[in-house]
């Protein structure tokens, strides 16, 4: 079975610093990766998605993720925040193989910017 | 505008009086699912639906039930509401053509309290 892991509960960073989600997933072969970002009292917007290729993947909004496979991880980053970026984020986790599979999602990141 | 709608927004209830939330997409999906966010837990699958008349169970379906009777449509319907299903529901769709997996959309979420 997939899952995925969300080791930071909370974190909180100034306006401008540089910034660093850590996701980490178990599935047995490559699976499809997401970050989804929720801002308060919003639905859930997809920011970027890895399926196959460079591991290196742009999204909206100046996010980027790389996928590690050795790492098992899929870190999401953003080289200067912007204090509308405050929100919740969650990395979720897709299997392959079948129109069927289901998201996994992790426990979410809380994300703080300080002015 | 493409988009996945839900109604209510926000509900409260009383224990054992029977609901439903409806759902309903515009983009032709086949795929549609009910999720359940809970603080801590990320997002839980409900139920999912692979296409009209096609239901199954996700990773907490007791005391849910859904149906698919239009492609556009897959309402949640909690029977007897208890205070633990005191939650927030989001409603997604997505294409589930072939092997790849597909951008999920989401609704705005619903959230709803048991008394």
């Amino acid at each position: 079975a997939q899952s995925v892991t969300q080791p930071d509960i909370h974190i909180t960073v100034s306006e401008g610093a540089s910034l660093e989600l850590r996701c980490n997933y178990s599935y047995g072969a490559t699976p499809y990766l997401f970050w989804y970002v929720q801002s308060p009292g919003q639905g859930l917007q997809l920011l970027l998605k890895y399926f196959s290729g460079d591991t290196l993947v742009q999204g909206i909004k100046g996010f980027e993720a790389e996928f590690k496979r050795s790492q098992s991880s899929f870190n999401l980053r953003k080289p200067s925040v912007h204090w509308s970026d405050a929100a919740e984020y969650f990395c979720a986790v897709g299997a392959r193989g079948g129109t069927a599979s289901k998201l996994t999602f992790g426990t979410g990141t809380r994300l703080q910017v300080t002015l | 505008e493409a988009q996945v709608t839900q109604n209510p927004r926000y509900l409260i209830t009383v224990t054992g009086k029977k609901l439903t939330v409806t759902c309903s997409q515009n983009m032709n999906h086949e795929y549609m699912s009910w999720y359940r966010q809970d603080p801590g837990l990320g997002l839980r699958q409900i139920y999912y639906s692979m296409n009209v008349e096609v239901t199954d169970k996700g990773d907490v379906p007791e005391g849910y039930k859904v149906s698919r009777k239009e492609k556009r449509n897959f309402p949640l319907i909690l029977e007897s509401p208890s205070p633990n299903q005191t939650s927030l529901y989001f409603c997604a769709s997505r294409n589930s053509g072939g092997l790849s997996y597909n951008e999920q959309f989401f609704g705005p979420g619903t959230r709803l309290t048991v008394l």
